[in-house]
Formats: structure tokens, sequence, C-alpha cells
């Protein structure tokens, strides 16, 4: 099975500062990468994901992350936040196995913009 | 319409109540999931429905009861809860339980008192 590790559980910066939440998981054998956001008290948004082709994606916000094979991971990183970035973000990693995706969820970085 | 949505956003039983959480979802999809997410915790899967048919219990304990009635529907009934059974609770949904990417509803947030 995968495991995703989430090495900083909180990360704390200023705002308009730049920003990287780190991401690296056990097997790189079919899977799929994802970013999810998740604001208090609300359910999980996909940021971005990792599917197939070019191996650096971006959302619309302004934030991208690069699959990196050799180094199994999947930062993210925005190069400038905004206070309302501040959020819970979770990497998950989708591994098929017997014709199911299941998903392996990091522990998740709490991201806290200050003024 | 492209979302999950789940109803309702919070509920509050006691230990001996029976409830039941709804997720519904008109995108298509024929995969649908159940997660508990504990506060500050990463979501943890419950369940999985493959047309409309359970395709994965990860050992969860029998008060905790999942149906599918239609492809669009997924339910979870709630019996004889306990404390710690508070969370909040997801739903997903996939286009086939083969593809990779998973649509998340906002949740249901659970008390038990």
């Amino acid at each position: 099975a995968q495991s995703v590790t989430q090495l900083d559980s909180q990360v704390p910066v200023f705002e308009e500062a730049p920003v990287e939440l780190r991401c690296n998981y056990s097997s790189s054998v079919s899977v799929y990468l994802f970013w999810y956001v998740q604001y208090p008290n609300q359910g999980l948004q996909l940021l971005l994901k990792y599917l197939s082709g070019s191996t650096l994606v971006e959302s619309i916000n302004g934030f991208e992350a690069e699959f990196n094979k050799s180094q199994t991971s999947f930062h993210l990183r925005k190069p400038s936040v905004h206070i309302s970035d501040t959020a819970e973000y979770f990497c998950a990693v989708s591994e098929t196995r017997n014709n199911f995706n299941k998903f392996y969820f990091g522990s998740g970085t709490k991201l806290n913009v200050k003024p | 319409d492209t979302e999950v949505t789940q109803t309702p956003k919070h509920l509050v039983m006691g230990m001996t109540n029976k409830k039941s959480l709804k997720c519904e979802q008109h995108m298509g999809h024929r995969a649908m999931y159940w997660y508990k997410q504990k506060a500050k915790k990463p979501p943890e899967l419950m369940f999985v429905y493959s047309y409309e048919k359970l395709s994965i219990n990860e050992s969860v304990p029998s008060r905790f009861s999942p149906e599918c009635p239609n492809s669009s529907l997924l339910n979870l009934h709630l019996h004889a809860l306990q404390p710690e059974d508070s969370a909040l609770y997801l739903c997903a949904s996939s286009l086939a339980p083969g593809l990779a990417e998973q649509f998340f509803g906002p949740g249901t947030r659970l008390t038990v008192l």
C-alpha cells in the first residue's frame, strides 16, 4: 500500500511571501497525484492534479505542483500567498489495484498566512 | 450539475437515535464513497460503492450501514453511535471505480452526545 508523507504539519508564512508545501509518496507505480484544500468546517476542494503529461501542473489561483518521479515527490508551491490561502492542504495519491482506485491521503499541512 | 451535495450540513444525535446521512450527485458517476474525517486528521475511507454495489467496507462497525438505492444517491444509516463517532462525514464520487479523480461533497458535521 501507498504511504503519503507531508512532513510539515504547520507552515506559517507572511502575506506575499512564497511558500512550498512538501509531499512525498512511497511508490510511483501507476499513481495519480492530487492536492486538495480544506477551509474550516468545509469539505475538500480539488486544487490541482497530475494524471499524465506535463509534470508541472497549475491551478487557477496561482498554485503549482511538480511531479518528480525519481524523488517520488509532488510539492505544492505558490510564489506569493494571500490571507485567503489560509487553510489545510492535503496531498493525495491514487493507486489502481484490482480495477479500483484507492486514495491515500497525507496527514495534512496547515498553511497560516499572516498579515 | 457538477457537484456532490450532502444533507444535512450538521447533525446532533443521541446514542440511541437512528439517523441517516444523504449524498447525491448528478454527474453520471458510477462510484461513490463515504469517508470519515476526525479533527486535524486526513479523511479515512469507510465504504465504496461501484455500480450501486458495495465493493469495499474498510472494517467499519455495523452501527454504520451504507445504502445505494440508485446511481445518483448514497445514504449512510446511523444507529447506536458512540461519542467517538463524532466527525465530519464526507461523500465523494468518481466517474468509474477505476478512474482516479474523486469529487468531494461539503460534508456532514456529526456530533454524538
